[in-house]
């Protein structure tokens, strides 16, 4: 069975400053992995994903991630915080021999300060 | 492409009531999937589709919750007798199983029981 630990449930950046999102992934076979943003109230929106493809994946919105075997690490990053990323933040594992339903990390909400 | 919709958006209940929402998919999408959120917490699998089988069912699906995708188009979530810890917002997604694997929100149907 696949599991996913996000680091920290709350992470505080100023605007303009780096953002860093740790996701640590558990799985006996190589995995898709996923990034979700949730604004309130909303669904899930898809910043990205690794299909065993390039391992630096490049997502929306000024985000990438960079998927680690060694370190079974999938941490997303974004250069400079915009007011607009505050929002909750989903790590995700699938697996196509499991019908590919997602698995995710219990999340972390991300909060901008001007 | 339209997204993937659900209704109702809210629904309030009374403890012991039944309560049913609906899902309409990405069109084209064969698979659907069903999540359950409570607050703070990352989205749990319930079940899935393909077409119109049913795949998979998670233990947290007790006999009181039964899905159904009829057509192989839009599905239904039923919980009968809903009890308090029933209360959370459920979310549908959609995929292709010829693409990437990517599920595809929507906004999802949050349920309060009183």
């Amino acid at each position: 069975a696949q599991s996913v630990t996000q680091l920290g449930s709350h992470v505080s950046v100023s605007e303009g400053a780096l953002v860093l999102l740790r996701c640590n992934y558990s799985s006996s076979v190589p995995p898709y992995l996923f990034w979700y943003v949730q604004y309130p109230n909303q669904g899930l929106q898809l910043l990205l994903k690794y299909t065993s493809a390039a391992t630096l994946v490049k997502g929306i919105n000024g985000f990438e991630a960079e998927f680690k075997k060694s370190e079974t690490s999938f941490h997303l990053t974004k250069p400079s915080a915009h007011m607009s990323d505050a929002a909750e933040y989903f790590c995700a594992v699938s697996l196509k021999a499991a019908g590919n339903k997602l698995t995710f990390g219990g999340g972390t909400r991300v909060l901008v300060k001007p | 492409d339209t997204g993937v919709s659900q209704d109702p958006r809210h629904k309030i209940t009374k403890r012991g009531q039944n309560v049913t929402f609906r899902c309409d998919p990405i069109s084209e999408h064969n698979r659907l999937y069903w999540y359950r959120q409570t607050l703070g917490q990352g989205p749990e699998f319930l079940t899935y589709f393909q077409n119109e089988a049913q795949l998979e069912k998670s233990r947290l699906l007790s006999d009181r919750f039964s899905a159904e995708r009829p057509k192989g188009s839009f599905s239904t979530l039923e919980i009968q007798r809903t009890e308090q810890g029933d209360s959370a917002m459920y979310l549908c997604a959609s995929s292709k199983t010829s693409s990437s694997y990517e599920q595809y929100f929507g906004p999802g149907t949050r349920l309060t029981v009183t």
